[in-house]
């Protein structure tokens, strides 16, 4: 069955401060992996694509890193800020159109 | 530029009404998609609309669900005789085209409660 998992579930950490979230995900055949955000009361925006090949890849403050051989991939923030305050979903793309997205981390930014 | 917009943005409605949900996308994209996102929950699919194919319905939950897409844009999700369950937000997205490595741009949602 094809599933994306995220962790944390929720996050809280303190205005400047690094953090990861992580996603596995058990798609095939896999095509694509997307990290969005989703602001409160607004649809998931786009913030990196990472294919089969690529390890990583980087979005001003935001890293992601694929292991297409374990199925995980993780969301980094660098010195995070207010606004980054928001649902962050892992979506894969699989076969043709279809596309699994994971539940989302909720993070909570504190100044 | 104009991204994808919905209407109405919220919606109340007691149960066994019928509701009309719309969507207009990114002009020029061919391809549009229906979701629903419940509290704590990711997007479930519920319908893809490419250019002038066969749309899939694969994740419509019942048949009280229908979509069409009228002249290849705007697109209407209708629930027919709602239930409490159906309360969620709905989002579309529209992407350029049908390939994979197309980006979907996702509209606000409308927020559905039913009572």
């Amino acid at each position: 069955k094809n599933q994306v998992e995220q962790s944390p579930q929720s996050l809280i950490i303190l205005e400047g401060k690094n953090c990861t979230l992580q996603c596995n995900y058990t798609v095939s055949p896999f095509s694509n992996l997307r990290w969005y955000k989703q602001d409160t009361g607004r649809g998931p925006v786009s913030l990196t694509i990472m294919t089969f090949s690529e390890n990583t890849k980087s979005n001003g403050r935001y890293t992601a890193t694929l292991d297409a051989d374990t199925k995980q991939s993780s969301l980094h923030i660098t010195a995070s800020q207010l606004s980054d305050s928001a649902s962050y979903i892992c979506v894969v793309r699989a076969g043709g159109f279809k596309t699994i997205f994971g539940a989302g981390t909720r993070l909570f930014v504190k100044a | 530029g104009a991204g994808v917009s919905q209407s109405p943005s919220n919606k109340v409605t007691e149960k066994g009404k019928d509701v009309e949900l719309r969507c207009d996308p990114i002009s020029g994209h061919t391809a549009l998609y229906w979701y629903r996102q419940s509290l704590g929950q990711g997007l479930e699919f519920l319908i893809y609309f490419q250019g002038n194919s066969a749309p899939d319905k694969s994740g419509l939950p019942s048949d009280r669900f229908s979509a069409e897409r009228t002249g290849g844009s705007v697109s209407t999700l209708t629930i027919q005789r709602t239930q409490q369950e159906d309360s969620a937000v709905y989002l579309c997205a529209s992407t350029l085209g049908g390939g994979r490595s197309y980006e979907q741009y996702f509209g606000p949602g409308t927020r559905l409660t039913v009572t």
